[in-house]
């Protein structure tokens, strides 16, 4: 079992649609939570990232962790054609020396 | 906007070769990294440095090498590059601490023929 599960898509909405990410983990050490964002030809830059369980909101992004169930997800609102990209979640255990394990990414693209 | 470069951007090279794919960044920070990238599958660590002279493998074995002679600056070197080296290659930095944000580069994508 690979410690994180991400369905790698690719996912396809229309512009103003709300959009569910979501990843799966085996690891209950891990602790904080990241999502990545990658345009074509580019390297991943972080686009959210939360500490343990609960809700963060950046704008029209929404990161919710529920470590009991190992699950975490990535809504975006009121989605754009900005919006389309490859979305990798990615998690550590957080101490000093211990690297950060991604999914594969979801990619997603947003038509107008 | 992330200061990590990376050279080449595109390489198509025989089998054979020694390659080396540049890695510099001006943010100053302590911790550097190379991923692996293929499609559809999940980045995956090579190397990684915490600080001049310091150099360690990742979780995904590697043919390649590296070096940390200056902070700024972390290549990767194949000695006799082969088909199954075709990848993307990622380099990364992150402040010290927990790596909780790595500032990526735009990657080098490599073919070997």
């Amino acid at each position: 079992q690979k410690e994180v599960e991400q369905d790698p898509g690719p996912l396809s909405v229309p512009e103003g649609a709300i959009v569910s990410l979501n990843c799966t983990y085996s690891n209950s050490a891990f602790q904080y939570f990241m999502w990545y964002r990658q345009y074509s030809r580019k390297g991943p830059e972080l686009l959210m990232y939360t500490y343990s369980s609960g809700n963060k909101e950046d704008g029209r992004f929404t990161a919710q962790v529920d470590k009991s169930s190992k699950y975490i997800s990535l809504f975006i609102r009121d989605s754009q054609p900005s919006d389309s990209a490859t979305y990798l979640c990615a998690m550590t255990e957080g101490q000093a020396g211990t690297a950060l394990i991604f999914g594969k990414g979801t990619t997603l693209s947003v038509s107008s | 906007e992330a200061d990590i470069y990376q050279t080449p951007r595109y390489l198509v090279i025989g089998t054979g070769k020694k390659i080396t794919l540049e890695c510099s960044q001006t943010m100053g920070h302590d911790k550097m990294y190379w991923y692996q990238q293929d499609p559809g599958m999940e980045l995956h660590l090579i190397h990684y440095s915490y600080g001049v002279n310091s150099t360690e493998k990742g979780d995904l074995s590697s043919e390649s090498t590296v070096s940390r002679i200056r902070t700024e600056h972390f290549p990767l070197t194949l000695e006799s590059a082969r088909p199954s080296h075709t990848s993307q290659y990622l380099c990364a930095s992150s402040e010290r601490g927990t790596a909780r944000e790595l500032f990526f580069g735009e990657g080098s994508r490599l073919t070997v023929l």
